[in-house]
């Protein structure tokens, strides 16, 4: 059974801070991975991919991948309340080309 | 450049009829996904397509789910009969497998009630 695991939370950071999700996933063979934001009642959003080790900054995110402890994290610089959603990890594992999704983390971020 | 289409975006229902979903991908994009997702759980793959070929369906209870994907455009997902558990989001994404990215993007999905 391919996992990727997360903490459901929620996670609180007052406003201004840094938030950090984390996901780990059980395929060491796993290439491509992926950040999703999900507000209460819409679909899940794309904000971040990430496929080499390392950092990857876009705007107020960072996403990093350490492929041998098998995580994957998401930094959100200077939090905001519009930033409170559920934070999806989402794996691609090898062969398949669809995503395997975590549980989710809900973020909130407090004015 | 328009995202993913679903149509409906809300279905109530009564338990035994059955129901259908409608899906057209991104533009140009020949991978297309249903996704099934309940509250509080990431969304969980029920079918892929490339073009019109159904290429992963081991998640689809067949015995009352299909799906179609004529032309390799618009896709649809129908239930019949509906159960009780089948209440939940299902979301169609679509992608471009030419490309090494493999990201997927998601519609506003349909919000299915079966009572």
């Amino acid at each position: 059974q391919k996992e990727v695991e997360q903490n459901s939370g929620p996670l609180s950071v007052p406003e201004g801070a840094i938030a950090s999700l984390n996901c780990t996933y059980s395929d060491r063979g796993s290439q491509s991975f992926f950040w999703y934001r999900q507000y209460s009642g819409k679909s899940p959003e794309l904000i971040m991919s990430i496929y080499s080790n390392g950092d990857k900054e876009d705007g107020r995110f960072t996403a990093q991948l350490n492929k041998a402890s098998q995580y994957v994290s998401l930094l959100i610089r200077d939090s905001q309340p519009s930033d409170s959603a559920t934070y999806l990890c989402a794996v691609q594992y090898p062969g398949r080309r669809a995503l395997t999704f975590g549980s989710g983390t809900r973020l909130q971020v407090q004015p | 450049e328009a995202g993913v289409v679903q149509s409906p975006r809300y279905k109530i229902i009564e338990k035994k009829q059955p129901v259908a979903f409608w899906c057209n991908p991104i533009s140009g994009h020949n991978t297309l996904y249903w996704y099934l997702q309940n509250l509080g759980q990431g969304p969980e793959l029920l079918i892929r397509y490339e073009n019109e070929e159904a290429v992963d369906d081991s998640q689809l209870p067949k015995d009352r789910f299909s799906a179609e994907r004529l032309k390799g455009v618009d896709s649809t997902l129908k239930i019949q009969p509906a159960e009780l558990g089948d209440s939940a989001v299902y979301l169609c994404a679509s992608s471009l497998v030419s490309t090494s990215l493999h990201e997927q993007f998601f519609g506003p999905g349909t919000r299915l009630t079966v009572l």
